[in-house]
């Protein structure tokens, strides 16, 4: 199984409300990130962790918080979103190794936030 | 702390070539490039690790030019599936991945 699996796939949220992104992995990797792409742009680093211990938080505003509750799961928790954080929402994975790194970074297909 | 790729835009006809270059102003760990079809998620090409090393997959080649900080990625006798936005990734640290704005290569038949 060499997948990145994201829930849901479309999000429409007004700006009090609270949800929340998912991404699960079953390749055993211990490195998972959150990036967001707007339209015509790169992907955006957000979050890294590593083994399960957030490791890079790219001065992120607080309205985003992320939690990885296990090896295999990613959770994007989304509070008082504004309309620019409209966006695709994309999780990805890669193994660690104290070796040279194979580093492949698996993304999932995204989730596509819009905020009213 | 992004890396800066050209050009911007590629637009080739079948079985032509392209490069695609990507520079940073700092030492890197790895450079990672990826290709991304519209509507969907980014997907690996190649990683370069060493100073030198150049790497191939079908037609599609790298180099890494440690001491110059630069990538470099090489479509050879394009075809329509190569179409799409090729990004490059730099590592400065372990994981984090940080990306180039991107060359939209466009191949025509």
């Amino acid at each position: 199984d060499t997948e990145v699996t994201q829930t849901p796939k479309h999000l429409v949220m007004g700006m009090t409300n609270k949800k929340s992104l998912k991404c699960e992995q079953h390749m055993g990797h211990r490195a998972m990130y959150w990036y967001k792409q707007k339209a015509k742009k790169p992907p955006e680093l957000m979050f890294v962790y590593s083994y399960e211990k957030l490791s890079i938080n790219e001065s992120v505003p607080s309205r985003f918080s992320p939690e990885c509750p296990n090896s295999s799961l990613l959770n994007l928790h989304l509070h008082a979103l504004q309309p620019e954080d409209s966006a695709l929402y994309l999780c990805a994975s890669s193994q660690l190794e104290s070796g040279p790194r194979t580093g492949e970074l698996f993304f999932g297909e995204g989730s596509r936030l819009t905020v009213l | 702390q992004q890396p800066v790729q050209s050009p911007q835009a590629v637009i080739l006809r079948e079985g032509e070539d392209a490069v695609i270059n990507c520079s940073s102003s700092k030492a890197l760990y790895s450079v990672h490039w990826y290709r991304q079809k519209h509507g969907e998620a980014p997907v690996f090409l190649m990683i370069l690790l060493k100073g030198g090393e150049q790497k191939g997959h079908d037609k599609i080649s790298a180099s890494f030019n440690e001491k110059k900080q630069q990538s470099s990625l090489y479509l050879t006798a394009s075809q329509l599936s190569y179409s799409g936005t090729y990004f490059c990734g730099t590592e400065r640290y372990n994981n984090d991945m940080r990306f180039g704005a991107g060359t939209r290569l466009t191949v025509k038949p």
